[in-house]
């Protein structure tokens, strides 16, 4: 099956500054996600980005599917954004299970 | 427009003992997936959903079973259950037929004593 990994498996930043979080995936797929884990366990769906480049406001994302690698970034980053960000992966494109990377845990501190 | 709802938040249950985990997806959204999250194994794919029918399943042993409902509720059964069964247990809906819209659940958190 697919492989995901994701780096840094742990980081810690001073609020304000920026990061740059990596997926890479061993095979090809259709569908690619980052989530993000809130310390209450909630996971909240980021991006949908198989290919190309989104933003949303202090958050984007690039995914070069040919390359088999997504990036996240996070720019002047918040204490509210601690938590573990994953990435998840479908070889199809209909929503319907996802291979997950082991994560990557994010500390802001004040 | 709601989430996705799943009751109860916290369970205790003693091994041996089977549980039943409940799953309200978003209106509208026909696929319902489950997933198992513990420290050691990370998110675990269990089975997926589609109009009352398991269209995916993970490699979980026969003691996880699931059912889903006309409506899309879905349910996930696990009987006889092992401490190893303890964990974080998710569900996600989405419409089922393209890739985005995938939303989860607060989570079931299940612990096994």
């Amino acid at each position: 099956g697919i492989q995901v990994e994701q780096s840094p498996p742990d980081l810690i930043l001073q609020e304000g500054a920026n990061s740059t979080l990596r997926c890479n995936f061993s095979d090809s797929v259709n569908n690619l996600q980052w989530f993000h884990q809130n310390p209450w366990g909630q996971l909240i769906n980021l991006f949908y980005i198989p290919s190309g480049t989104k933003q949303n406001g202090r958050l984007s994302a690039t995914t070069v599917a040919t390359e088999r690698y997504s990036l996240l970034y996070i720019s002047s980053s918040q204490t509210t954004d601690s938590g573990v960000y994953f990435c998840a992966v479908e070889r199809n494109n209909y929503g319907q299970n996802f291979v997950f990377g082991p994560g990557t845990r994010l500390s802001v501190l004040p | 427009k709601a989430g996705v709802t799943q009751t109860p938040r916290y369970l205790i249950k003693t091994r041996g003992q089977q549980v039943t985990l409940s799953c309200s997806p978003i209106s509208g959204h026909r696929s319902v997936s489950w997933y198992q999250q513990t420290p050691g194994q990370g998110l675990q794919f269990l089975f997926e959903y589609f109009s009352e029918t398991q269209r995916n399943k993970g490699n979980f042993p026969g003691r996880f079973s699931g059912r889903q409902f006309s409506n899309s509720r879905s349910e996930m059964n696990v009987s006889t259950l092992e401490l190893g069964d303890s964990a974080l247990y998710l569900c996600a809906s989405s419409p089922g037929d393209r890739g985005n819209g995938y939303t989860f659940g607060s989570g079931t958190r299940l612990t096994v004593v």
